[in-house]
């Protein structure tokens, strides 16, 4: 069974850093590109960045792009998110989610606030 | 960038009824395209890809159709469960870009 397993949201002020992680279990990891979709309050789905398999080619929306960063560790079956920079906007739930092209599996969010 | 635009914002559908949902393309993505449900404080879950696929444990009360730049999704025979927002999703271009959801609601 693919699963996947968020951590690392929480409060942070604005102009503040957090790093979110993913941890995949079920497949074979480094096979897979891994994404991250957000979605601020009461708002639809909105793509953020996608690493692929061998972690040498990413990309990200215009909205994050110089600000966040995406990385992985295939040896621990864990990608990641950092954010700094961070601006009232980025405030959402945060998913990881298994990257197939369309989104197969998608973990079950972690919420990132940020406020004063 | 590609726009994808859904209609109609919102549908009200009866228990038993069909519900057609649309998703347009601002310019072709082929057959790249994929259809979600998202249900309150869950995560999205993929019932469509290819245009016409449906992902594994999807009922076949679920599908897709279309290509290039226009998309239907039906619904038949609408359960409970089936009450939800939908999203659709274009994976031919980046950026991934999303729907702005269409939201099904009981009449």
């Amino acid at each position: 069974e693919v699963q996947l397993l968020e951590s690392g949201g929480g409060l942070v002020q604005p102009g503040g850093s957090l790093r979110l992680s993913c941890t995949v279990s079920g497949l074979m990891f480094r096979s897979f590109a891994m994404t991250w979709v957000r979605q601020a309050p009461g708002k639809g789905l909105e793509w953020v960045s996608t690493i692929l398999g061998s972690g040498d080619t990413t990309y990200y929306a215009d909205s994050v792009k110089g600000r966040f960063t995406i990385s992985r560790d295939n040896a621990k079956n864990t990608f990641y998110l950092q954010m700094n920079s961070l601006r009232a906007e980025d405030t959402a739930v945060y998913y990881c989610a298994k990257d197939g092209s369309e989104f197969d599996y998608w973990g079950q969010g972690t919420l990132v606030t940020v406020s004063s | 960038e590609i726009v994808m635009t859904q209609s109609p914002a919102a549908l009200s559908v009866s228990p038993g009824e069909t519900a057609t949902l649309s998703c347009r393309a601002s310019q072709s993505v082929s057959r790249t395209l994929a259809w979600y449900q998202q249900k309150p404080g869950q995560a999205p879950r993929l019932l469509i890809y290819g245009a016409s696929s449906r992902a594994t444990g999807i009922p076949a009360r679920f599908s897709g159709s279309g290509s290039g730049t226009e998309f239907t999704l039906t619904i038949s025979s609408l359960q409970s469960e089936d009450f939800a927002v939908y999203y659709c999703q274009q994976y031919n271009n980046w950026p991934r870009t999303f729907g702005q959801g269409t939201k099904v609601e009981i009449k």
